[in-house]
């Protein structure tokens, strides 16, 4: 199996609003990322976890928070976003130390 | 700097007809090569990858990529396209053991009847 989940598919929110998007394998995979893709643009690198420890942090705006609780769940948290923060967002996830990645199908978040 | 170029961003080809996506990298080292493709809207799905041993991968979706060291490249090729080939193709590369993949900037295909 090689799954990765992410929910929800689709986010709208305001400026003012927080919420959470959230990522889950069960492939015993001990890396997890965060990835930021707009229109017709390759995914950019957010934030990547190892063993539940936050080790890349692509200079992302406090704005986007990641939270991993356990080795299957990836959580990123969002606050104060501005529009231009619309895309897609991406989780993936890979054994830890090797460089294949799992993508999930990914969060179409509009930031109004 | 390492780098990833993919130097089609468009082609068409109609169905039946023969593929080939070029990838050319710049790392230091032998990189890990992937190939991934995207639907509208979707998630990356990996094609295949590469990382060392016979330089001719096959993939899924009858596709396979050469390794080419003299070159830097690592093309993508289908011999004969079906219109649901039509998608987004990412050509990305790695260093072992380092979790930073650098993607290309795609390629999208489209297929024509």
């Amino acid at each position: 199996d090689t799954e990765v989940t992410q929910t929800p598919k689709h986010l709208v929110m305001g400026m003012t609003n927080k919420k959470s998007l959230k990522c889950e394998q069960h492939m015993g995979h001990r890396a997890m990322y965060w990835y930021k893709q707009k229109a017709k643009k390759p995914p950019e690198l957010m934030f990547v976890y190892s063993y539940e420890k936050l080790s890349i942090n692509e200079s992302v705006p406090s704005r986007f928070s990641p939270e991993c609780p356990n080795s299957s769940l990836l959580n990123l948290h969002l606050h104060a976003l501005q529009p231009e923060d619309s895309a897609l967002y991406l989780c993936a996830s890979s054994q830890a130390g090797a460089d294949t990645q799992y993508f999930g199908p990914g969060t179409r978040l509009t930031v109004l | 700097a390492q780098s990833v170029t993919q130097p089609d961003i468009h082609i068409t080809v109609s169905e039946g007809a023969s593929l080939e996506l070029r990838c050319n990298y710049s790392y230091g080292a032998t990189p890990y090569l992937f190939w991934y493709v995207q639907s509208p809207g979707q998630g990356l799905q990996l094609l295949l990858k590469y990382f060392s041993g016979d330089t001719l991968v096959q993939g899924i979706k009858g596709f396979e990529a050469e390794f080419k060291r003299s070159q830097s490249s690592f093309n993508l090729r289908k011999p004969s396209v079906h219109w649901s080939d039509a998608a987004e193709y990412f050509c990305a590369a790695g260093s072992g053991g380092y979790q930073k993949v650098t993607f290309g900037i795609g390629t999208k295909l489209q297929v024509i009847p």
